[in-house]
C-alpha cells in the first residue's frame, strides 16, 4: 500500500514570494489534515478536510494561508505572501475518515525555508 | 481544550538501558493517547495508542505505555535501548466531538539520543 505523498521535499524562496505544497493521500482515506511543524516543536494542525469539505481550519492562517482538496482526493496548501515565520515543515497525514483519526498516517514533509 | 506536556526536550541512555519518556496530559474529557516517532527528514509513525481499552498498550519496536488516569500521565518506556531507537518522539492527544473530532495536539517533543 503506497503511502502518503508529498512534494516538493525541500523548498527555499524569499519573503512576500508565494509557495504551494501538493499531498496525495493514501488511496481511499477521507480525511485529510495539513501540520505545520516548526523547529524544536511539535506539529500544529492547519486545516482538516474531510471529503472535500473542511472540518476545522481554526488555526490556519487565512489572511496568507489557503488550501483546497477538490474531488476529495489530492489536497493542495499555499502561502501567499509568504513571511519569514513560515519556514518549517509542512506534513500531510491521512486516516480513513474521521472516527479512524487515531489512525494518522503522516508523508514526509515538506521542509519549507524563507529568506 | 487539550493540551500536552513532554517533560524534558532531551533524554540521553546508554545502549541496553531502560528507556522513559514522561508524557502528561490535560484533557476535560476521556483521551485518546499517541506516541509518535520521527526520525530525521521523515514524517511521523505511530507506535502506540491508547483509546480506552486497556492501559497498559504494547508499541511497535518493543515500546509500551501505561495510561493512568489519577497522573493524567502516559509515558512511554522500553526496557533496553538500541541504537535504532535514536530520534525525536511525541506525544499527543485526541478528543472526540464537535469539530475537534479527530484533532491531534502534540507535544514539543523528546529526542532521544542512545549511547554506545
Amino acid at each position: 500500500e503506497a503511502g502518503v505523498a508529498q512534494s516538493p521535499r525541500y523548498k527555499i524562496i524569499e519573503k512576500r514570494q508565494s509557495v504551494a505544497f501538493w499531498c496525495n493521500p493514501i488511496s481511499g482515506h477521507a480525511t485529510l489534515y495539513w501540520y505545520q511543524q516548526i523547529l524544536g516543536q511539535g506539529p500544529k494542525l492547519l486545516i482538516q478536510f474531510q471529503n472535500n469539505g473542511v472540518v476545522d481550519d481554526s488555526q490556519l492562517p487565512k489572511d496568507r494561508f489557503s488550501a483546497e482538496r477538490l474531488k476529495g482526493v489530492d489536497s493542495t496548501l499555499k502561502i501567499q505572501p509568504a513571511k519569514l515565520e513560515d519556514s518549517a515543515v509542512y506534513l500531510c497525514a491521512s486516516s480513513l475518515d474521521r472516527r479512524q483519526s487515531y489512525e494518522q498516517y503522516f508523508g514526509p514533509g515538506t521542509r519549507l525555508t524563507v529568506t | 481544550a487539550q493540551s500536552v506536556t513532554q517533560l524534558g526536550s532531551h533524554v540521553s541512555v546508554s545502549e541496553g538501558a531502560l528507556v522513559l519518556l514522561r508524557c502528561n496530559y490535560s484533557s476535560s474529557v476521556p483521551p485518546y493517547l499517541f506516541w509518535y516517532v520521527q526520525y530525521p527528514n521523515q514524517g511521523l509513525q505511530l507506535l502506540l495508542k491508547y483509546t480506552s481499552a486497556a492501559t497498559l498498550v504494547k508499541g511497535i519496536n518493543g515500546f509500551e505505555a501505561e495510561f493512568k488516569k489519577s497522573e493524567t500521565s502516559f509515558h512511554l518506556t522500553k526496557p533496553s535501548a538500541h541504537m535504532s531507537d535514536a530520534a525525536e518522539y511525541f506525544c499527543a492527544v485526541s478528543v472526540g466531538g464537535g469539530t475537534s473530532y479527530g484533532k491531534l495536539t502534540f507535544g514539543q517533543g523528546t529526542i532521544l539520543t542512545v549511547h554506545p
